[in-house]
């Protein structure tokens, strides 16, 4: 099974600053990595495929990058719309697909 | 509108079964293939179960593997996570997610329902 090991727990960031959240895998997984984003009462939303694909209508101002094993996405000018909790998904090696335990991004 | 409605939650004792439904509308449901991810009270996600878009196909979460059964009813767009000899772990929000393919194995899970609660309390 693939672990995914998520960075930090969580984040506290101002509006219109940028957001760094990482994700690692224990072995590698080339691009297959998904990023979601989940608010309270909600399921999770997708926004990141292949690494770096952004899902139909998510904002420019998120982005994924990495290969292998070392995973980031950036949230550029975050909105207060952002302040969430994201969670890395693999889909390389399966079953089981799994997620990183998340990171909170709040409002500083 | 497309979405994923899931149904069926509720509060059971430990040993007992419940039945899960998701419903989907506003796209071609039998073309896809239909994840169950649930997630405890707050903790994080945990896959449970996968079906093929024509049932051929079923995979299970080791912590699941013998106690759930994921099946399909494609003339109800539906789709069902039965559940019996339920534990107290096993207490959690239960999602329905859309696999792009229809084998699954694609890329994400595209679409994701609202949820439906289970708890397991004596």
């Amino acid at each position: 099974e693939i672990v995914l090991t998520q960075s930090p727990a969580s984040l506290s960031v101002s509006p219109g600053e940028t957001a760094t959240l990482s994700c690692r895998a224990s072995q590698n997984i080339r691009t297959d990595l998904a990023w979601y984003q989940q608010k309270p009462g909600q399921g999770p939303r997708l926004l990141i495929f292949e690494a770096s694909t952004r899902d139909t209508g998510v904002p420019a101002r998120f982005s994924g990058s990495g290969s292998g094993t070392e995973f980031t996405l950036t949230i550029s000018s975050l909105q207060t719309d952002d302040f969430a909790v994201y969670y890395c998904q693999q889909y390389n090696n399966w079953p089981p697909w799994t997620f990183g335990q998340g990171t909170k991004v709040e409002i500083k | 509108q497309v979405q994923l409605v899931e149904s069926g939650g509720g509060v059971v004792q430990p040993g007992r079964s419940l039945r899960l439904s998701c419903t989907g509308s506003g796209f071609t449901f039998r073309s896809y293939a239909l994840h169950w991810v649930r997630q405890a009270p707050g903790k994080g996600l945990e896959w449970v179960a996968v079906i093929s878009y024509d049932g051929s196909n079923r995979y299970y979460a080791d912590s699941v593997k013998g106690r759930f059964t994921i099946s399909i009813d494609n003339s109800r767009n539906t789709r069902y996570l039965q559940m019996n000899g339920l534990r107290e772990e096993d207490t959690a929000v239960y999602y329905c997610a859309r696999d792009p393919h229809i084998r699954a194995g694609g890329p994400g899970f595209d679409l994701w329902g609202r949820g439906t609660l289970v708890t397991v309390s004596p």
